[in-house]
């Protein structure tokens, strides 16, 4: 029971470096989010996407892309890496759009921007 | 002034304490509401929602004041494996965009 599994575990870049983050789920889950978690500030919306082919913008979207391509698949990407982007990423999927039913998260992704 | 708002603790307690926080929320049209709890470096998951008459499970009693915007968190004969942060969740509407975690309230039970 895989769930939601996000890679890379730990990254360090450096300034000015892409990367892209995997999301992947196998609970056939319509919404997927990617989140950020910094101290102090709890979890911050960067993207959300309510279906295959369908992104939307959160809360702290900018210096991030993402893509939904494939229904279990949730990719973020970093174009240019800043020190500001360090932080911990998770990703979650959920089936109805409702934390009721409990979001379902991955792991996380440390990322350090140097 | 942020939207959800969490005392950070820590709360340190004895194994066996009963301990309490509350989370409070500024938007009044707040529609659901919820903890998670998150273990250190793990990610965080549900631990239960909160509904307006209050609600039991186990040894945790959850409780929302709509009119004075606050819910909380009881938990009853803390164990060690209680340590942990303990997030509250906020939804104010029926958009996945509009749910808002709180930064947590660190709970640490000592033996």
């Amino acid at each position: 029971n895989a769930g939601v599994t996000q890679t890379p575990k730990f990254r360090v870049l450096k300034t000015g470096q892409s990367m892209t983050l995997l999301c992947a789920q196998d609970m056939n889950h319509e919404y997927m989010y990617w989140y950020r978690q910094d101290p102090g500030m709890g979890l911050r919306l960067i993207h959300y996407s309510v279906g295959e082919g369908t992104t939307a913008k959160g809360e702290v979207p900018d210096g991030y892309n993402v893509s939904r391509l494939k229904k279990q698949n949730f990719l973020l990407g970093l174009e240019s890496a800043a020190p500001s982007q360090t932080s911990v990423y998770f990703c979650a999927s959920s089936s109805t759009g409702q934390p009721a039913y409990g979001y379902t998260f991955g792991s996380g992704t440390r990322l350090t921007v140097v | 002034r942020k939207e959800v708002e969490q005392d950070p603790g820590p709360f340190n307690v004895p194994e066996g304490a009963t301990v309490a926080f509350n989370c409070t929320y500024s938007n009044s049209a707040s529609q659901s509401f919820f903890w998670y709890r998150q273990d250190c470096r793990k990610e965080p998951k549900l631990l239960m929602s909160v509904y307006s008459s209050g609600n039991e499970d186990g040894r945790f009693t959850a409780q929302l004041n709509r009119a004075s915007q606050y819910i909380s968190l009881l938990i009853r004969d803390s164990k060690l494996s209680d340590s942990a942060t303990y997030l509250c969740v906020v939804n104010r509407a029926s958009s996945a965009s509009k749910i808002i975690f709180g930064s947590g309230t660190r709970l640490s039970i000592r033996p």
